[in-house]
């Protein structure tokens, strides 16, 4: 079975600040993985994928994420924020075709 | 292609009433899955579908929801009756083999 632990609810930064949201996967075959990004009233938008290629994975606007199998952690980053960047971030696992969320980070970037 | 297509954007309707929420698909896509989302209880997978055949619907809260794929281009969840905790956001997402899924807009349910 699949599932996602996504370690804390809500994460607040400066504007220029390292953005960091973690993310814990469980899957009983090589996963993939993903992160998706919503704002409010709005669907969610995918920011970038693990199909298990280069381990290192580089989305849109600057965010990238790493997948340690060792540590089976798929972490999102970001250098420096943007307050456009303020919204709710989700980490998903599919395996065997089921597409699993974890419960999303909501990220609050302040001037 | 237009994205995946929910409709209706938003629905009220009233308690006991049966609603119905429909969703096309990306043209292609071989996988299709139902989610609600709400404020206590995040996202939840409620069905997916493969190849218009129901794969898992253990997400399904209720015997009260019913999800059907009768073509690889349409397909709907209904709510029979309906009650002031389904209100939440429903999401339909669509996605090819072995990649990421693309999400419609979600359709918003309010049940008074």
């Amino acid at each position: 079975a699949q599932s996602v632990t996504q370690l804390g609810s809500h994460v607040s930064v400066s504007e220029g600040a390292l953005v960091l949201l973690r993310c814990n996967y469980s899957s009983s075959v090589p996963p993939y993985l993903f992160w998706y990004v919503q704002y409010p009233n709005q669907g969610l938008q995918l920011l970038l994928k693990y199909t298990s290629a280069a381990t290192l994975v580089k989305g849109i606007n600057d965010f990238e994420a790493e997948f340690k199998k060792s540590e089976t952690s798929f972490h999102l980053t970001k250098p420096s924020a943007h307050m456009s960047d303020a919204a709710e971030y989700f980490c998903a696992v599919k395996g065997f075709q089921k597409l699993v969320f974890g419960t999303g980070t909501r990220l609050l970037v302040s001037p | 292609d237009a994205g995946v297509i929910q409709s209706p954007r938003h629905e009220v309707t009233e308690m006991g009433q049966e609603v119905t929420l429909r969703c096309k698909p990306i043209s292609g896509h071989n996988s299709l899955f139902w989610y609600r989302q709400t404020m206590m209880r995040g996202l939840e997978l409620l069905i997916y579908f493969n190849n218009n055949v129901p794969i898992d619907d253990s997400g399904m809260p209720e015997d009260r929801f019913s999800a059907k794929m009768p073509n690889a281009s349409f397909s709907t969840l209904k709510i029979q009756p309906s009650e002031p905790r389904d209100s939440a956001v429903y999401f339909c997402a669509s996605s090819p083999r072995d990649t990421e899924a693309f999400f419609g807009q979600g359709t918003r349910l309010t049940v008074v």
